[in-house]
């Protein structure tokens, strides 16, 4: 069975300082990944996702993320974030082509500080 | 509107009552899914849909957890016999299919608590 972890539960970043979050997936066959974004107070939505291709996946706000095979990961970054990114991001894989639940992990609470 | 709606947005409920948690996904949406937040524990996959059959309930914590979906849209949650520990917030997503790659749209979730 596939699993996602994020290895930080908090991430605190200067405003117009560059981040990282941090997501590495396990799986034994090939996976597709995303990053979710849950804004205060509202539902999540769909940051980027990979499923095949070019390995730099670029999203909304001006995130992007680079999948990784050799590693497993799928890390999230920006090189400048802003007041308005403060919010939780959440990883999560599926199984490629298949009919299949998505596996999130437990997200990373991303604090900008002023 | 164009999204996933969910209702009530906040329920209170003593313990021992039963609970119908309801999702409407967007139009043309085939599949559907309910998830559970809790406090530091990410989305906790329940079930899903396809169409109104239920491929995998392997998420469904306990019997007292079930779901259905009609007509292929409205899905309703129920909780049977609350506790505590069922206190959360229930989200549910909907997808144009159930392919692995597809984008999930969630509504605004159902937050539970259980006195």
């Amino acid at each position: 069975a596939q699993s996602v972890t994020q290895l930080d539960s908090q991430v605190p970043v200067f405003e117009e300082a560059p981040v990282e979050l941090r997501c590495n997936y396990s799986s034994s066959v090939s996976v597709y990944l995303f990053w979710y974004v849950q804004y205060p107070n509202q539902g999540l939505q769909l940051l980027l996702k990979y499923l095949s291709g070019s390995t730099l996946v670029k999203g909304i706000n001006g995130f992007e993320a680079e999948f990784n095979k050799s590693q497993t990961s799928f890390h999230l970054r920006k090189p400048s974030v802003h007041i308005s990114d403060t919010a939780e991001y959440f990883c999560a894989v599926s199984r490629w082509n298949r009919d299949d639940k998505i596996i999130f992990g437990k997200g990373t609470r991303l604090h900008i500080l002023p | 509107g164009a999204g996933v709606s969910q209702s009530p947005s906040n329920k209170v409920t003593e313990k021992g009552k039963d609970v119908e948690l309801r999702c409407d996904p967007i139009s043309g949406h085939t599949a559907l899914y309910w998830y559970r937040q809790s406090l530091g524990q990410g989305l906790e996959f329940l079930i899903y849909f396809q169409g109104n059959s239920a491929p995998d309930k392997s998420g469904l914590p306990s019997d007292r957890f079930s779901a259905e979906r009609t007509g292929g849209s409205v899905s309703t949650l129920t909780i049977q016999r609350t506790q505590q520990e069922d206190s959360a917030v229930y989200l549910c997503a909907s997808s144009f299919g159930a392919g692995a790659g597809e984008t999930q749209y969630f509504g605004p979730g159902t937050r539970l608590l259980v006195l």
